[in-house]
């Protein structure tokens, strides 16, 4: 029921192109959604995110595409650089406000920008 | 703002001790999170810290328990260690339900 599951385990892409990642989620209850990028070394570091009321959200060369029917929401990459290779987490949460902060991961991407 | 610290960053231990880990979170921030990072299991929740009071738990033995103090700075304990507690422990801070990750303190188990 907490399941996070996330596709594909490895991408390589070459620079310029688009990186799509995809996650799955089982919980309905769930209405947080952020993605996070973590370097060797490092902690995750928190990329983007989106709640339930859209369907999409842009930052810069990133995007989420979220799908409410199909529990699916997924992490487009445009014009992706030699600096974007990095393993991506998706992650989904409930209400913080009413269930405070747990974030359940999905299994990370690795993402290979060839130059 | 300073980001989220840990201490130490890496640390070896032997089967059967003990170890404690710190976070000092971002300033203002009373939420504490800590969670466990292997190749194996991923990113996995411990417990969060709201307050000085737990606030959730997940699924881990009671080997790991945590505890916060009026300054919001937390410490994580594991006791009897274990080879399988080999990881990377990362701890988050929030004050809205975004979380912010320190760069983690590496635990080697011998």
């Amino acid at each position: 029921q907490q399941q996070v599951k996330q596709s594909p385990q490895s991408l390589i892409v070459q620079k310029g192109g688009i990186s799509i990642i995809n996650c799955a989620y089982e919980n309905t209850a769930f209405d947080y959604f952020p993605w996070y990028q973590q370097f060797p070394g490092k902690g995750p570091a928190l990329l983007i995110a989106i709640r339930p009321d859209v369907s999409e959200k842009k930052e810069g060369r990133f995007t989420i595409s979220f799908n409410k029917s199909a529990k699916q929401f997924s992490l487009h990459i445009m014009d992706s650089q030699p600096g974007d290779s990095a393993t991506y987490f998706c992650a989904a949460s409930t209400d913080y406000t009413a269930a405070g902060n747990k974030l359940t991961f999905g299994g990370g991407t690795r993402v290979l920008v060839k130059p | 703002k300073a980001g989220v610290t840990q201490t130490p960053r890496y640390l070896i231990k032997t089967r059967g001790q003990q170890v404690t880990l710190s976070c000092s979170p971002i300033s203002g921030h009373r939420s504490v999170s800590w969670y466990q990072q292997t190749p194996g299991q991923g990113l996995q929740f411990l417990f969060e810290y709201f307050s000085e009071t737990q606030r959730n738990k997940g699924n881990f033995p009671g080997r790991f328990s945590g505890r916060q103090f009026s300054n919001s700075r937390s410490e994580m304990n594991v006791s009897t260690l274990e080879l399988g507690d080999s990881a990377l422990y990362l701890c988050a801070s929030s004050d809205s339900g975004e979380q912010y990750f320190g760069p983690g303190t590496r635990l080697t188990v011998t």
